[in-house]
């Protein structure tokens, strides 16, 4: 069975503090991507990378950047959060074929 | 530029059947997904056009037609767990490129 992994569900965290969700895939997938979820402004692209030590930047990436030393890790890190940050974080991976994008459960990020 | 538009919210009765729709304008097209989302859960898949015309999965239809960029997502049978948000997104380019995702319709199944 297919898996992505998010290392938290949930964090709390205080404003300026150094924040890492970490994300791991077991499919070999070539693709990994990290998303944030707000209500009322659906999934946005926050970074994605197509290789190892590959990144590139999404549509919200200010705030944010990732680590991709190993295919199957894709990290997001806030080097000081905020409390805009504070929303639902979502990893997926894809194979790249069709793009079908599977997703972890998703960690929520509240920022004090 | 990329936009998909589909409804904010919809409510349905239990045993009915319910269309989400879907338009997309994007830069280019490689497929259409849906995707089912339980609160506080992670999207996950329900189907994929990439030609046009009628999926069939069970309860769950998805149509689309390129030439209108308009797609929806049929359900039949309505139960209460069929309560989630429904996301729309399209591949615009290869598979290597980003999806592109709508805001998501919130469904509400009422007895």
């Amino acid at each position: 069975d297919v898996k992505v992994t998010q290392s938290s569900r949930y964090l709390v965290k205080r404003t300026g503090e150094k924040v890492f969700l970490e994300c791991v895939q077991d499919m070999d997938h070539e693709n990994m991507f990290w998303y944030r979820q707000d209500p009322g402004l659906g999934l946005r692209l926050i970074y994605f990378s197509y290789d190892v030590k590959m990144k590139e930047k999404g549509d919200i990436p200010e705030g944010y950047s990732v680590s991709r030393e190993k295919k199957e890790r894709f990290s997001l890190i806030l080097e000081s959060a905020s409390t805009n940050q504070t929303s639902m974080y979502l990893c997926a991976s894809s194979l790249g074929n069709t793009g079908e994008l599977f997703f972890g459960e998703g960690s929520r990020l509240t920022v004090l | 530029g990329q936009n998909i538009d589909q409804p904010t919210e919809m409510t349905a009765t239990e045993g009915a059947i319910v269309q989400i729709n879907c338009t997309y304008q994007t830069s280019g097209f490689n497929g259409l997904f849906w995707y089912q989302q339980h609160a506080g859960e992670a999207p996950t898949f329900l189907s994929y056009n990439v030609l046009d015309g009628l999926e069939e999965k069970g309860r769950f239809s998805s149509f689309l037609s390129r030439s209108k960029g308009y797609s929806y997502l049929l359900l039949k049978e309505l139960q209460m767990k069929d309560s989630a948000s429904y996301l729309c997104a399209v591949s615009a380019h290869s598979g290597n490129t980003p999806l592109v995702f709508g805001k998501g319709t919130r469904l509400s199944v009422i007895a």
